[in-house]
């Protein structure tokens, strides 16, 4: 599984894109890159994953750099409920996640 | 779809008791459920890898008598904290992996329930 790094923390203010990085240089041509968000006290939620092309469903972006070495999660138009810490994850067929530290996103009124 | 049940929510008991904890796929089957462990400020830590019909994985430094997993059927494992004290006091989230498709790469996601907070008196 890839080692992931992420920035401690971000800030956002309310209704601008929140643009979220990951580094996975160790990445193997056959993980995929997942991204989970956690709200205080609940399970991880599912936003996204991709292989190497670039992702989009109803939550969020993911753009994935031609090399795999890392990943950008994009939340189009951040609202206070989008307040959570971010993981990226990768992974392959062995289904284990190894959560890094994660990003914890504030979005500001 | 993809709903995964966690139970209890929230409990507390005194030391030395066992605790059960229940993880429920409710709409999908799953080969293989997963069980972490936090603690607060901190990120989520893999506990084991739970196989249907067959035993656990146990992660490096978890103790496989303290934590017994039982994976009886596709839809259900269980968590049992076995004399528990005050430092198994923990929230515990387990997942659940969506059967395979033909495909050896097959890149669904994981389900996560809600977590259960474990308090030991």
């Amino acid at each position: 599984d890839a080692k992931t790094t992420q920035p401690t923390s971000m800030d956002c203010a309310e209704g601008r894109a929140a643009n979220l990085p990951c580094n996975h240089s160790t990445i193997s041509g056959n993980e995929y890159v997942y991204w989970y968000r956690q709200i205080h006290s609940q399970g991880p939620q599912y936003i996204i994953h991709g292989l190497k092309n670039n992702e989009t469903n109803e939550m969020a972006s993911l753009i994935i750099t031609e090399d795999r070495k890392s990943s950008t999660l994009i939340l189009p138009h951040a609202t206070l409920r989008d307040t959570a810490v971010y993981y990226c994850i990768g992974t392959s067929g062995t289904y284990k996640y190894i959560f890094g530290t994660g990003t914890r996103l504030k979005v500001l009124a | 779809g993809a709903v995964v049940s966690q139970h209890p929510s929230w409990v507390i008991c005194k030391s030395g008791t066992s605790v059960k904890i229940e993880c429920r796929s409710l709409d999908f089957q799953a080969t293989t459920m997963f069980w972490y462990r936090q603690f607060p400020k901190q990120s989520l830590m893999l506990m084991a890898t739970s196989n249907e019909g067959s035993k656990a994985t146990y992660e490096q430094g978890v103790e496989k008598d303290k934590f017994l997993i039982n994976h009886a059927s596709l839809t259900l494992s269980t968590l049992t904290v076995t004399s528990a004290h005050p430092e198994d006091s923990s929230f515990y989230i387990c997942s659940a992996q969506p059967m395979r498709t033909a495909s050896p790469f097959s890149n669904q996601p994981q389900h996560f329930g809600d977590g259960t907070r474990l308090s030991i008196l």
